[in-house]
Formats: C-alpha cells, sequence, structure tokens
C-alpha cells in the first residue's frame, strides 16, 4: 500500500491501555482542528473534530483536548485495540498564502500490542 | 468515504511525460481538493476548486494543473513529469460542515 511516512515518530502501547497523541499547531488565529486516522494503503479518514472556542470534545473512544495558550492539541483514544494501528495526524485551518486552507502536521504513528 | 474515488490508484510513468490523474465525486460537494503525501511531509495542497471553473493554486502547484469542467470530476494534471513528482496524490472534498474527506489515493512514480 502508499507509504505515509519512513521516519514519523512513534507510540507503541499495550491492548487495552489508553494512548495519547499530541500536536502542536503554529497558527494561533486557527479556529478549526481536525484528527485524521490513515491505515496503511488508505486515504486519512475523519476521526474527530473540535472549533477553537471549545477546549475538549468527546466521541466514541476517543477525546480531543486543545489548549489554545500553548497551541496544543491532543488525541486521547480510550482502551486501544489493534484496529486502532494508523498514523494519526492533526490539521489546522487556517488563512496561509490568502487563503483559507487546512495544514497537516506530519504525523504520528500508533502501533498496538497485544 | 464520501463518494470519492481516484483513478488510476497506481501508475509508473517516465520522465517528461504528461500524466493526468481523476477524482470522481458523487454527493455534488462544491470544494475539491488536490494533496501530495510525501514522508516526512504532512499533507500538501497542490490546487483546489471551489466550484465548475473555479480553481486555484495551493502551496505546491509548480508543474501542475488542473480543470473542472463537471462538479463530480477534478482533474490534476502533471504536465511533464519530473521525479519529485513521484508520490502519493489524494484528492479530497469539503462537505457543508465543512470536513474534509479523502479519497483512497494514486501512487505515482516517475522513474
Amino acid at each position: 500500500g502508499e507509504s505515509v511516512g519512513l521516519h514519523l515518530p512513534t507510540l507503541s502501547v499495550q491492548e487495552g491501555d489508553n494512548s495519547i497523541i499530541n500536536c502542536a499547531y503554529s497558527n494561533s488565529a486557527s479556529d478549526y482542528f481536525i484528527w485524521y486516522k490513515q491505515e496503511s494503503g488508505k486515504g486519512p479518514q475523519f476521526i474527530i473534530d473540535i472549533r477553537s472556542n471549545m477546549d475538549k470534545r468527546q466521541g466514541q473512544r476517543v477525546t480531543v483536548l486543545l489548549n489554545k495558550t500553548v497551541k496544543h492539541l491532543s488525541l486521547q483514544i480510550a482502551a486501544t485495540q489493534p484496529g486502532d494501528s494508523a498514523v494519526y495526524f492533526c490539521a489546522e485551518n487556517g488563512v496561509s498564502g490568502g487563503y483559507n486552507k487546512l495544514i497537516f502536521g506530519a504525523g504520528t504513528r500508533l502501533a498496538v500490542h497485544p | 468515504d464520501a463518494g470519492i474515488t481516484q483513478s488510476p490508484r497506481h501508475k509508473v510513468t517516465e520522465t517528461g511525460t504528461p500524466v493526468t490523474l481523476r477524482c470522481h465525486q458523487t454527493e455534488n460537494h462544491r470544494y475539491m481538493y488536490w494533496y501530495r503525501q510525501d514522508p516526512g511531509h504532512g499533507l500538501r495542497l497542490i490546487h483546489y476548486s471551489y466550484g465548475v471553473k473555479d480553481t486555484d493554486k495551493g502551496e505546491v502547484s509548480d508543474g501542475y494543473s488542473v480543470s473542472r469542467s463537471k462538479t463530480e470530476d477534478f482533474l490534476l494534471t502533471l504536465e511533464s513529469a519530473t521525479s519529485s513528482q513521484t508520490s502519493v496524490y489524494f484528492c479530497a472534498i469539503k462537505d457543508v460542515y465543512n470536513e474534509q474527506f479523502f479519497g483512497p489515493g494514486t501512487r505515482l512514480t516517475v522513474l
């Protein structure tokens, strides 16, 4: 399948543990943030988003935390499962080059061990 | 998958040849995007479209052109492929909630 990245930081966790994946964003004016999951050979898959007027948002087994003071975003996955193994990356919605666009991080590889 | 398909899924071509990648969507979304994904980089925007015949450049548009003659199709053309354009190309749409959904990708190798 398509190679996402050869030298991504990797987070290794045991099945059943909670996982926390972190992301630093660059633009304090960004108003919308998204986490994506990308499995080998597939396109990025939307997981959860959060607007800048929120600090926390929960989904099914996932929680996103936004700290605007330090421009930091995290994705928490509860009770991590082997099927969660993938590359995760954040994206921020901001203005760059004169237009509104998503700016993507390089990603973190999550490896879940049974 | 938001009804997005890409073709071809894999292509090998030679330097200097023109290549066209196709993105097709079935849900009438107005906004469509072409990204490339390379090791060590996040997804980088090549071009985007905000309607039929309305397109604009992204951050890495040199060597690429696009066309959108119908709502459902967004074509990416490499006018004269170079080895630096070896990459995985993703098409995306933006829905009414401003969420972007991606296609399955096209792996392009330029020899």
